[in-house]
């Protein structure tokens, strides 16, 4: 069975500044990732998914992921931190069940951001 | 816009009552997926359909029960909720590798 690993519960940066949100993963083949974000009370929204095109993954709000297989990891940025990126992000890893996939949630890293 | 779509998005019940929360997609996924999350945990799997098949995962409690009546539908029923049944429920969908989620539903337990 897949699994995926956030390795910081709690994120803090100021705002400008980058962020950097860490995801690994264990897989026994080529997985699809994903990274949501979740603002309080709210479900969950799509930053960006890998579906092993490039590497280098671009989403909204001017976040990206990197995919390094060698690392097994997918780990999240974005330049500079804004005040609305404060919120629950979760990496999400695709996996094969008896019955097809389903979705394999970490975690979850909250990001707080400081003016 | 194709979509997964949740009804309500905020539900109250009372200790021990049934409900029912409900998800539709426009997305045409033969997969429906439904989740439970706790608050500040992460989303963890309840049961899935794969078409019409139903698949529960092993530590899903019995009070939880789920209906497919077609490709678009999926009711999650609660036959006696309890206090920790509080929580997000989520609604997702997939075929050949394309995921949809839906915004979820927020169930209070009074």
């Amino acid at each position: 069975a897949q699994s995926v690993t956030q390795l910081d519960s709690h994120v803090s940066v100021s705002e400008g500044t980058p962020v950097l949100l860490r995801c690994n993963y264990s897989s026994s083949y080529s997985p699809s990732l994903f990274w949501y974000v979740q603002h309080p009370n709210k479900g969950l929204q799509l930053l960006l998914k890998y579906t092993s095109a490039a590497t280098l993954v671009k989403g909204i709000n001017g976040f990206e992921a990197e995919f390094k297989k060698s690392e097994t990891s997918f780990h999240l940025t974005k330049p500079s931190a804004h005040m609305s990126d404060a919120a629950e992000y979760f990496c999400v890893v695709s996996d094969r069940t008896q019955a097809g996939t389903a979705l394999i949630f970490g975690k979850g890293t909250t990001l707080s951001v400081s003016s | 816009d194709a979509m997964v779509i949740q009804n309500p998005r905020y539900q109250v019940t009372q200790f021990g009552k049934p409900v029912t929360l409900s998800c539709s997609q426009t997305l045409n996924h033969n997969v429906m997926y439904w989740y439970q999350q706790k608050s500040s945990q992460a989303p963890k799997l309840l049961f899935h359909y794969y078409d019409k098949d139903f698949n529960n995962e092993a530590d899903t409690p019995d009070n939880f029960q789920s209906r497919r009546p077609n490709t678009s539908f999926c009711f999650l029923d609660i036959r006696s909720p309890g206090l920790g049944d509080a929580a997000m429920y989520l609604c997702a969908t997939s075929r050949d590798g394309e995921f949809g989620v839906g915004p979820g539903t927020r169930l209070l337990v009074l």
